[in-house]
């Protein structure tokens, strides 16, 4: 059973291009977090989603950040017009259905997609 | 708003001796509180968690945290240190709360045992 997998490891992007990371959660999970780790910070909640639907998103940026996790397919976290201030690493977390807290307890990370905006 | 503190950026152990990296909360209800462990270039390990019931928690590669509500602290703990515990250490908080799915992290301790 394969982990939570994103992909790309390390991502480049210019100012003003566009970052798509993916995340592709464990088999069986429906639920799928976004954190972003900055230097010498913790991890920061960005959003919550489950298959086809934004649960919380009260960590994301007003601007120029979108999440989805469709139907088919891993879940994308997708960054317009990167800024500088955009480079951190982004990492993904599943866990399994909710409303039963005994299995849904802990979340399960991936390795992380390190962004560096030149 | 549920938050957690790390007060310590940095805990400098030797080999051998007993280690402790502290966290408290602050929820306003009963919380589920978590330890996770990064190393180098990787995502986070689960380690331990505290739900209910006892308040020492014992958790992955002999660590164990013991929930304190009165002082909302909930530490980190290993009798022996190794040189293979050094990593960066996240304490995390989440309110017993259905819908509220949303861990909280704090600032992360970096620990390193000194040969």
């Amino acid at each position: 059973n394969a982990g939570v997998m994103q992909n790309p490891r390390h991502l480049v992007r210019r100012r003003g291009q566009e970052a798509r990371l993916r995340c592709s959660p464990m088999k069986g999970h429906s639920h799928v977090y976004w954190y972003r780790q900055l230097p010498e910070e913790g991890l920061k909640f960005m959003v919550y989603l489950q298959k086809e639907n934004i649960i919380d998103e009260s960590g994301m940026p007003k601007e120029r950040f979108s999440a989805e996790f469709p139907k088919e397919g891993p879940s994308i976290l997708r960054i317009q017009q990167v800024v500088r201030g955009d480079s951190a690493a982004y990492f993904c977390a599943s866990s399994p259905n909710a409303g039963d807290f005994q299995t849904n307890e802990k979340l399960f990370f991936g390795s992380g997609t390190q962004l560096s905006v030149l | 708003a549920q938050s957690v503190a790390q007060p310590e950026d940095q805990v400098n152990v030797a080999e051998g001796n007993p280690l402790t990296v502290k966290c408290t909360y602050s929820v306003s209800g009963n919380p589920y509180l978590f330890w996770y462990v990064q190393y180098p270039n990787r995502g986070l390990q689960f380690l331990l968690k505290y739900i209910t019931g006892d308040n020492l928690v014992k958790g992955s590669y002999g660590f164990e945290a013991e929930f304190n509500k009165s002082q909302t602290s909930f530490h980190l703990k290993k009798p022996s240190a190794l040189v293979s515990d050094s990593a960066l250490y996240f304490c995390a908080v989440r309110e017993q709360n259905f819908g509220n799915e949303k861990l909280t992290f704090g600032t992360g301790t970096r620990l390193t045992i000194i040969p």
